[in-house]
């Protein structure tokens, strides 16, 4: 059973343009919501993350959106860059008392900024 | 520097003929992952630890097995491998406590034939 539903699987933007990412949870214990950006050859980095307790947060062109209500986050890449092509992937987790429970990933999103 | 190292980065072996991909992290933390990527697929956990002496399956254990002897080492043995395993492995650690980062390696690259 998939917990985190990301999509789409791929997306092409034009220079400048917005791209936007979206996933699903059904965990409603889950309570931290990170994104992670993947360059061919590379592995996975940490790009930007949010608590569901902010409906928004921004990072430079980079932004999560959070509807707890509709269990979704979405990631917004403003003035898209060529260098932000890269594997994108969703991810939740839940806190046991101070202890972090292991991340549960989407199934990922490449995406090509043509210039 | 903070650093999560995999070897071998690349390596193409038989069916059956036992292996060993090591991770080590220079970052004191207590969490250490192992994930395999496929395309289609994502990153899916093979085996986690909370600490030394302590771990347990992810998703897809079959065919693995791990073991943490040492806070910084986290090696993944591949017993008899099958072309099946034929994958990207990463390996990942963080804090254990609180939210953390989780800091990935570069990916060890295997095919089995």
């Amino acid at each position: 059973q998939q917990q985190v539903k990301q999509s789409p699987q791929s997306l092409i933007v034009q220079k400048g343009g917005i791209s936007i990412i979206n996933c699903a949870y059904e965990n409603t214990a889950f309570d931290y919501f990170p994104w992670y950006q993947q360059f061919p050859g590379k592995g996975p980095a940490l790009l930007i993350a949010i608590r569901p307790d902010v409906s928004e947060k921004k990072e430079g062109r980079f932004t999560i959106s959070f509807n707890k209500s509709a269990k979704q986050f979405s990631l917004h890449i403003m003035d898209s860059q060529p260098g932000d092509s890269a594997t994108y992937f969703c991810a939740a987790s839940r806190d046991y008392g101070g202890s972090q429970g292991n991340l549960i990933f989407g199934k990922g999103t490449k995406l090509s900024v043509k210039p | 520097e903070a650093q999560v190292t995999q070897n071998p980065r690349y390596l193409i072996t038989v069916t059956g003929k036992k292996l060993t991909v090591t991770c080590s992290q220079n970052m004191n933390h207590e969490y250490m992952s192992w994930y395999r990527q496929d395309p289609g697929l994502g990153l899916r956990q093979i085996y986690y630890s909370m600490n030394v002496e302590v771990t347990d399956k992810g998703d897809v254990p079959e065919g693995y097995k791990v073991s943490r002897k040492e806070k910084r080492n986290f090696p993944l043995i591949l017993e008899s491998p099958s072309p099946n395993q034929t994958s990207l492995y990463f390996c990942a650690s963080r804090r254990q406590v609180n939210t953390g980062e989780l800091f990935f390696g570069e990916g060890s690259r295997l095919t089995v034939l």
